[in-house]
Parts: C-alpha cells; sequence; structure tokens
C-alpha cells in the first residue's frame, strides 16, 4: 500500500515565525514530490514541487527533500495570516507498470497575527 | 493558465437521482481525475482517464462511473445518489504529473 503521511495539525505560529510541515512517504520509487495549498471551500493549489533531494527555494517557500529517509518538508519564512491554509503533500508513485499520485490528507496552519 | 472548468459549485438532489458532474479543461491534457474529499479523510480518488474513452477505477469507484467522449470533457456520474456520496468532488487535470484542480462541486444529496 502506497502511502503518504502527515500530521494533520493544527499546527500554529505566530507572524513572521518559520511554519515547518512535514511528510514521510512508504515507497522508495517514488520520482516527484509536490506541495499543495487549500485554502478553506477553496480547491488545491501548486506551490512547490521537488524532484531531486536537497532544498529548493521560491520566495518565502522552501521544500527539502531527503529520498533515503522518505521525508519531504515544507518551510514557510516569515509566516504570514494569509498563508493559513491545509497544506497537502503528495507523491507521484511508479512502479511495475503503475503511476499514481497519493495525496496526504494535509496539515491546517493558522498563522497567528 | 490552466483552467478546469466545473458544471455547477453547489448541487443539491434527492436520494436515488441520478447525478451528473461535468469538468472541462482547456489545456489539452491527457490525464484528467475525479476526486472526493471529505473531512479527515483527505483526497480520494475516484475514476481517472488517460485518454478519451478510456477509464480507469481509483480507489473509491463504488457507485459512480465516469464518461470521456471528448479530451476536453470527463463526466461523473452518480447513477443512484446515496446520502453517503455527499461531499465536495473536485476534478483535476495533470500534465507532467502535476494536477490542476477545478473549483470544486459541493454535492448533498437528501
Amino acid at each position: 500500500q502506497k502511502e503518504v503521511e502527515q500530521n494533520s495539525g493544527p499546527l500554529s505560529v505566530p507572524e513572521g515565525a518559520i511554519a515547518s510541515l512535514n511528510c514521510t512517504y512508504s515507497d522508495r520509487v517514488s520520482q516527484s514530490f509536490f506541495w499543495y495549498r487549500q485554502y478553506s471551500g477553496k480547491s488545491p493549489e501548486l506551490i512547490m514541487s521537488i524532484y531531486s533531494n536537497g532544498d529548493k527555494e521560491d520566495g518565502r517557500f522552501t521544500a527539502q527533500l531527503n529520498k533515503a529517509s522518505q521525508y519531504v518538508s515544507l518551510l514557510i519564512r516569515d509566516s504570514q495570516p494569509s498563508d493559513s491554509a491545509t497544506y497537502l503533500c503528495a507523491v507521484f508513485f511508479s512502479q511495475g507498470g503503475s503511476e499514481k499520485l497519493v495525496f496526504g490528507k494535509g496539515t491546517k496552519l493558522t498563522v497567528n497575527p | 493558465d490552466v483552467k478546469v472548468t466545473q458544471s455547477s459549485r453547489y448541487l443539491v438532489k434527492r436520494t436515488g437521482e441520478k447525478v451528473f458532474l461535468e469538468c472541462v479543461q482547456d489545456m489539452d491534457h491527457e490525464n484528467m481525475f475525479w476526486y472526493r474529499q471529505d473531512p479527515g479523510l483527505g483526497l480520494r480518488l475516484i475514476y481517472f482517464s488517460y485518454d478519451v474513452k478510456m477509464k480507469e477505477k481509483g480507489d473509491i469507484p463504488e457507485g459512480y462511473s465516469v464518461s470521456r467522449e471528448k479530451k476536453e470533457r470527463f463526466s461523473l456520474i452518480l447513477e443512484s445518489a446515496s446520502t453517503n456520496q455527499t461531499s465536495m468532488y473536485l476534478c483535476a487535470s495533470s500534465f507532467l504529473n502535476i494536477q490542476y484542480f477545478g473549483a470544486g462541486t459541493r454535492l448533498s444529496v437528501l
């Protein structure tokens, strides 16, 4: 069973702090990893993708991937109240002719002014 | 910008009705998906399609069917709606494994 695990939260941080969101996955042949943000009542939107080990930065967002540990994280620097949302980790699994994007259940983040 | 359009934002139906949820994308994507999203359960894949007239079952296909007669359109059908199908339904299309979601349809079955 291919699984993507996230802490459901809620995670609460003060404005200006660093928010750290974590995700682990169960399969070693995954090559593509994504973070989606979903505001309440809205649909998910892609904010970061990462394909190789290490860090990838985009503005205030940094995605970190460690394939050996099967771990991917998202750091949000200088958190703003507008970052309050649920963050979904997604992992693309490809094995034995079967390909599938699997989503975690999401971590709810609240940034307090 | 990729645009995925779902025909209705809110829908109220009665138990036993046949329900059609329509989804159209404008980016010529091969792959399209239907999910439902429920509190505490996350996104669950119902069906997906990787080409016209092709369909594959996802994790929870029971009680649903799909139709893909044209590349841009992917329809989800509830043959006989039941109260446990009350949910948020999300359509997506994808390119290079990145999924682009529609705004969602919140379906209530009474």
